[in-house]
């Protein structure tokens, strides 16, 4: 099975700045990776998907790259309603399988 | 775009089983796969099963073969999914969602609101 790592446990970030992300595969996932938005009660939405595809009505201050096994979900200018956890998940093989979140905080 | 409504909370103790339904809204049923994901408390997210409503098949995660159960109700636009021997562990908010039939199945568009499902004697 792959594993997905997300590095950052935790990213503390201002307002209006940017944030990077990032993910990484055990083996190539080749851009099968989808990225995932939790707030807290809430199920998750999906934000990314293809590494770079946005997926229907997500602002365009976020977006994927990478491919293989490095990804990075960036976030242009942090809003409010984007403080929140952020999964990676890869599903070029048989089981998809999440990274552990980030938590983007205040 | 599919409008998923789980069941309530339950409360099993170890050694039972649990059935979880979620139904999905419009006319849009055999268009999706439907998936079930989990998250114990304060943890990350597991994939444990997928449905092709159309045909019924299905495939489960290793960690779950033997106990676990996905079956659907076309006349009701119903998915459920049924957990035996379950133990403390299996304690986490359990999700539906739903991947649009095409190429990649196992990515998730949609979710329902999640029903948790606390193990305890």
């Amino acid at each position: 099975e792959i594993v997905m790592t997300q590095s950052l446990g935790t990213l503390s970030v201002s307002p209006g700045e940017g944030a990077t992300l990032s993910c990484r595969a055990s083996q190539n996932v080749n851009r099968n990776l989808a990225w995932y938005q939790q707030k807290p009660g809430q199920a998750p939405r999906l934000l990314i998907y293809g590494a770079s595809t946005r997926a229907t009505g997500i602002p365009a201050r976020f977006s994927g790259s990478g491919s293989g096994t490095e990804f990075t979900l960036t976030i242009s200018s942090l809003q409010s309603e984007d403080f929140a956890v952020y999964y990676c998940q890869q599903y070029n093989n048989w089981p998809p399988e999440f990274g552990g979140g980030t938590k983007v905080e205040i | 775009q599919v409008q998923l409504v789980q069941s309530g909370a339950e409360m099993k103790k170890p050694g039972a089983s649990v059935k979880v339904s979620c139904k999905a809204s419009g006319n849009t049923f055999n268009t999706y796969y439907f998936h079930w994901v989990r998250q114990a408390p304060g943890g990350g997210l597991q994939w444990m099963a997928l449905i092709n409503p159309s045909g019924g098949n299905t495939a489960y995660g290793h960690k779950f073969q033997g106990r676990l159960t996905v079956t659907r109700d076309r006349s009701t636009s119903t998915v459920y999914m049924e957990l035996g021997s379950l133990r403390s562990e299996d304690t986490a908010l359990y999700y539906c969602a739903t991947r649009i039939m095409g190429n990649s199945p196992y990515y998730f568009d949609f979710w329902g609101q999640g029903t948790l499902v606390t193990v305890s004697s």
